[in-house]
């Protein structure tokens, strides 16, 4: 069935570090592809999406590209900063939405 | 615009119980999904709804079941409370129906504690 696997955490890094978590993914045809973000004690917020092959989302400093030929979404940020701490899910969707156990980024100052 | 509420923010049941979960969407989303974050896990898909009528299901055992009202708010009702019932119950919303790819935004989730 269709599945997204994600980088195991945790993830530590010094303010203003690059960042990349890395996602793939499983799945017949062309799902939509997203990732969410998670503070502690809250919901799920959208961060960025991409609907299609070679479409690349962005959002507040965050990009991901959509790469079919490596089934990959994997999320960067060139400067990370404290306030980025929180817990980050991939997820697709295509017709239900599955999403990826989630990555734990801790940013130190 | 006000997003997506739910209630209670939190619940502690015992064994045996039955709790009601509620959800109200996003002003204009007839779409309604239900989902459930273990601790430490991702959430996993549990129903969708979409005009009142149930479009798909996760693999969760029959004491869960949900509706959706005239209004899309919905209710999700578990019975027979179990201990690894426990988790962060979430509820989205969307425009789209099922299959059609759409943007789910998330609510803050209702806790729930069985004990």
């Amino acid at each position: 069935g269709d599945s997204v696997t994600q980088m195991e955490g945790p993830v530590t890094l010094s303010e203003e570090a690059f960042l990349t978590i890395n996602c793939t993914y499983t799945a017949t045809g062309y799902p939509s592809l997203f990732w969410y973000v998670q503070y502690p004690g809250e919901g799920l917020q959208l961060l960025l999406k991409a609907t299609k092959a070679d479409d690349k989302g962005s959002n507040k400093g965050f990009e991901a590209t959509y790469r079919k030929e490596t089934t990959s979404f994997h999320l960067e940020k060139g400067s990370v900063q404290v306030s980025d701490s929180a817990v980050y899910f991939c997820a697709l969707i295509k017709g239900d939405m599955r999403f990826g156990a989630g990555t734990r980024l801790t940013v130190k100052p | 615009d006000a997003g997506v509420t739910q209630s209670p923010t939190h619940l502690i049941k015992t064994r045996g119980q039955h709790v009601t979960l509620r959800c109200s969407p996003i002003s204009g989303h007839k779409s309604v999904s239900w989902y459930q974050q273990v601790l430490g896990q991702g959430p996993q898909f549990i129903f969708q709804y979409y005009e009142k009528e149930e479009r798909g299901r996760g693999n969760f055992p029959d004491r869960f079941s949900a509706r959706q009202f005239p209004n899309y708010s919905s209710e999700l009702n578990v019975n027979a409370l179990l201990l690894g019932d426990s988790a962060l119950y979430l509820c989205a919303s969307s425009l789209e129906d099922r299959g059609q790819a759409g943007t789910q935004y998330f609510g803050p989730g209702t806790r729930l504690l069985v004990l």
